[in-house]
């Protein structure tokens, strides 16, 4: 079965520390990849989505990753955090021919301390 | 913007209960998804709706049902409700060919 992992189930970082969260997939054939975050009492929102063409995504807020796809994944950065950057952060494939499923990772909880 | 509404935000029910969780998209999506969020586990599907009465089990179905006799609604049923069952319920929809999911703000869920 194909599976997404995300490498920390917690990260905690100073604020203006650089970020980078770990997600690889199973996956062999052509995928889709997002990061979602979901902030403290709020819905999951997309961050950024990779399709096809340049491997570096830049997403909202100063987030961006990369599509590495001979390590099979697809990592989060954002080069100085801020204190709002506090949330869940998910990573999820989805196989190109699917029209429905999204495979999720666990989930890794950032805490920024102020 | 595209909004999906669930009902609740949290809900408190008795072991042995019959439970309705709902979902309203406002963005005529074809796709509709229940999925149930615990700690460390991340975001597990229970069912998933591509049209109109059209429903396919997803990973964890077991001890739940769901209906969709509109394209907009999309409903959740714990036949009886159990303890294992306490958690927070996401809904969200989608529609091809974009994979993109919406989610809704989710129903926190306690079985007591």
């Amino acid at each position: 079965a194909q599976s997404v992992s995300q490498h920390n189930h917690h990260v905690i970082l100073s604020e203006a520390a650089s970020l980078e969260l770990g997600c690889n997939y199973s996956y062999g054939g052509t995928v889709n990849l997002f990061w979602y975050v979901q902030y403290p009492g709020q819905h999951l929102q997309l961050l950024l989505k990779y399709f096809s063409g340049d491997p570096l995504v830049k997403g909202i807020k100063g987030f961006e990753a990369e599509f590495i796809k001979s390590k099979f994944s697809f990592n989060l950065r954002k080069p100085s955090v801020q204190w709002s950057d506090t949330a869940e952060y998910f990573c999820a494939v989805r196989e190109r021919k699917s029209n429905y499923q999204l495979i999720w990772g666990a989930g890794t909880k950032l805490i920024i301390k102020p | 913007d595209v909004k999906v509404t669930q009902s609740s935000r949290y809900l408190v029910k008795r072991t042995g209960e019959k439970v309705f969780l709902e979902c309203v998209q406002d963005m005529d999506h074809e796709n509709m998804f229940w999925y149930r969020q615990d700690p460390g586990l991340g975001l597990r599907l229970i069912y998933f709706s591509y049209d109109v009465k059209m429903k396919e089990k997803g990973d964890i179905p077991e001890g739940y049902s769901v209906s969709r006799e509109k394209k907009e609604r999309f409903s959740l049923i714990l036949e009886s409700a159990s303890t294992n069952q306490t958690s927070m319920y996401l809904c969200a929809s989608s529609s091809p060919p974009g994979p993109e999911a919406f989610f809704g703000q989710g129903t926190r869920l306690t079985v007591v």
